[in-house]
């Protein structure tokens, strides 16, 4: 299996800041990657697809790059609605694994 | 605006079978990718398994031996069948559909707890 490897773990940055969240597959998954956001007690929502593709109705202050094995995902200024956990998947191979998430939050 | 729902029962015993479903309102069943999902308490995301548009399906492979997806087309329906189940199926799983195998549109969420 792809294994997906998130950090850091857990953020804390002020509002505003710009937030950086790294995603490193295991193996070359091209395009293949998605970001999700977890507030907590609620389902995910879809943020980016195909790596940089930016899921319609979602802040354009989010932005995915990244493509073979090393992938980001950039908050450019950061908002007290942002608070969640964000995870990472890839779609190239299946089982179409996740990363361990990374949990952000306001200092 | 698309709304999934999904259902079932939400406390099992040891060696029974989880069984689920969910369903698509406001939206099309067909031509989707459909996923379930499960997150234990306070942990991740665990992508268990998904049904593509022709009906072909995949799981992850611990789980392939125990899982099944079936859909039912007339009810727009789709169903997760999970047998001998022990604490450590304890979670809350998400049906969730796709256009592509991304995940667009997500369910409530139902929380199944095993416990003796």
């Amino acid at each position: 299996d792809i294994e997906m490897t998130q950090s850091p773990s857990s953020l804390s940055a002020s509002v505003g800041d710009r937030v950086t969240i790294t995603c490193r597959a295991s193996q070359n998954v091209g395009a293949h990657l998605n970001w999700y956001q977890q507030k907590p007690g609620k389902a995910p929502n879809l943020l980016i697809f195909a790596a940089s593709s930016l899921q319609r109705g979602v802040s354009s202050r989010f932005r995915g790059t990244g493509s073979g094995t090393d992938f980001t995902l950039t908050i450019s200024s950061l908002q007290p609605g942002d608070v969640a956990t964000y995870y990472c998947q890839q779609t190239h191979f299946t089982p179409r694994t996740f990363g361990q998430g990374t949990k952000v939050d306001i200092k | 605006q698309v709304e999934i729902q999904q259902w079932g029962a939400g406390l099992l015993k040891p060696s029974e079978t989880l069984s689920l479903t969910c369903a698509v309102y406001g939206g099309s069943f067909s031509g989707y990718y459909w996923t379930w999902i499960r997150q234990p308490p306070g942990q991740g995301l665990e992508w268990i398994g998904e049904i593509d548009p022709r009906g072909s399906s995949n799981f992850k492979s611990s789980l392939m031996s125990r899982a099944t997806i079936s859909v039912d087309a007339s009810k727009s329906q789709l169903s997760l069948n999970l047998t001998s189940v022990t604490a450590a199926d304890t979670a809350v799983y998400y049906c969730s559909r796709g256009f592509g195998s991304f995940l667009e549109d997500w369910g409530q969420g139902t929380l199944v707890t095993v416990s003796s």
